[in-house]
């Protein structure tokens, strides 16, 4: 059974500070990483993906995956009340295959 | 350019009725998924297509479920006998090329009563 699995929060982080979302992953053979934002009531936004080790900067959001360790994250620099959401954590084998998604981590940004 | 589309938005239906969920992929996105997502939970897989052909299945709960992408675009996901465990949003994706970066639609929430 593959999972991905995250905590549910909810994290609450002041704003400007950083948000440091994690998820861990079982199945060895996955490949690709994916990290979503979805509003309440909204359809996930795909915001990062990640497919070797180490880092990726993307504006205020960095991904960093080890495959050793089966260990996802996603660091939200200088918060914003707006990044308020939940963060899915999502991998797939390599090619066009289905998501295998977390239950996502809901992410509080307090002004 | 647009974006993945599902039609309806918000779907009632009573129990045991037929119910058909529309979605029209990004266009040139030859890969289109169908997920369902209930409440504190992340999207769960059920179908996924590769072109016109059903390439996975493997996540339908059963066989009241179905889904069709005739001319390899457009693609129904079919509901007979609606339980009201079918009560979900249902979500559609597409995506292109070798790295499964998938797009969602806004989904359909179906309700059965």
């Amino acid at each position: 059974q593959k999972e991905v699995e995250q905590n549910s929060g909810p994290l609450s982080v002041p704003e400007g500070a950083i948000a440091s979302l994690n998820c861990t992953y079982s199945d060895r053979g996955s490949q690709s990483f994916f990290w979503y934002r979805q509003y309440s009531g909204k359809s996930p936004e795909l915001i990062m993906s990640i497919y070797s080790n180490g880092d990726k900067e993307d504006g205020r959001f960095t991904a960093q995956l080890n495959k050793a360790s089966q260990y996802v994250s996603l660091l939200i620099r200088d918060s914003q009340p707006s990044d308020s959401a939940t963060y899915l954590c999502a991998g797939s084998n390599s090619g066009n295959t289905p998501l295998v998604f977390g239950k996502g981590t809901r992410l509080s940004v307090i002004a | 350019g647009a974006g993945v589309s599902q039609t309806p938005s918000n779907k009632v239906t009573e129990k045991g009725k037929y119910v058909e969920l529309r979605c029209d992929p990004i266009s040139g996105h030859t890969a289109l998924y169908w997920y369902r997502q209930s409440l504190g939970q992340g999207p769960e897989f059920l179908i996924y297509f590769q072109g016109t052909g059903a390439a996975d299945d493997s996540g339908l709960p059963n066989d009241r479920f179905f889904a069709v992408r005739p001319e390899g675009s457009v693609s129904t996901l079919k509901i007979q006998r609606t339980e009201r465990g079918d009560s979900a949003v249902y979500l559609c994706a597409s995506s292109a090329g070798q790295f499964s970066e998938q797009y969602f639609g806004p989904g359909t929430r179906l309700t059965v009563t």
